[in-house]
């Protein structure tokens, strides 16, 4: 079974560009979540969709992050501007949802804000 | 909102000692306890998991308890290799919203 994907892998912006991150996730999982790691703490969600729809984004930053689930499927995070503090790994996963609770995570994408 | 705590916050020990790590979390509402691992510049992935309705549950030389009434649950790992050696998160969820709230995390070294 293929595993989350997500790209790029790596991103080098500097403070006030945009940058957009891509995720495809596995296979018939309804869950994604998009998560931001800063270095030496754990994950955090930053979004949570069920199938196309928004379940929680309690903790995105609404003025400059920005998520969509296209047709229940891929998913694209989109930072606009970027500040300094932005620079993490963004971290895509994916779940069945319903039986059981796993999450499978992406290899993740490591921002640098310049 | 939820609070979930892990302690320590790092833990060195010798190859082949035991390790534990627990995990407080303050929302008695968490029905699934799972462990997940973090090798350096890895994504996180789960070890070992239990639901609230079993105390202990083993899987070769991981082990996690949970003491649903005191609000924590504890991950062992038994003959420790260097293998072992990453970073532990907690993630106590809710059946009805699959969230994760990741502890801090633990920094395991196990040192040969």
């Amino acid at each position: 079974e293929a595993g989350v994907a997500q790209s790029p892998r790596y991103k080098i912006i500097e403070k006030r560009q945009s940058v957009a991150f891509w995720c495809n996730p596995i296979s018939g999982h309804a869950t994604l979540y998009w998560y931001q790691q800063i270095l030496g703490q754990g994950p955090k969600l930053l979004i949570q969709f069920q199938n196309n729809g928004v379940v929680d984004d309690s903790q995105l930053p609404k003025d400059r992050f920005s998520a969509e689930r296209l047709k229940g499927v891929d998913s694209t995070l989109k930072i606009q501007p970027a500040k300094l503090e932005d620079s993490a790994v963004y971290l895509c996963a994916s779940s069945f949802g319903t039986v059981t609770y796993e999450q499978y995570f992406g290899p993740g994408t490591r921002l640098t804000v310049t | 909102g939820e609070n979930v705590e892990q302690h320590p916050s790092t833990l060195s020990v010798q190859e082949g000692d035991s390790a534990v790590i627990k995990c407080t979390y303050s929302d008695s509402a968490s029905n699934y306890f799972p462990w997940y691992k973090q090798e350096l510049g890895k994504r996180p992935q789960l070890i070992i998991d239990i639901r609230s309705n079993v105390g202990e549950k083993k899987d070769q030389r991981i082990a996690v308890t949970l003491n649903k009434t005191a609000k924590h649950f504890s991950l062992h790992i038994t003959e420790t290799q260097p293998e072992d050696s990453a970073v532990y998160f907690c993630a106590p969820q809710r059946d009805s919203s699959y969230k994760l709230i990741f502890g801090s995390g633990t920094r395991l070294l196990v040192r040969p």
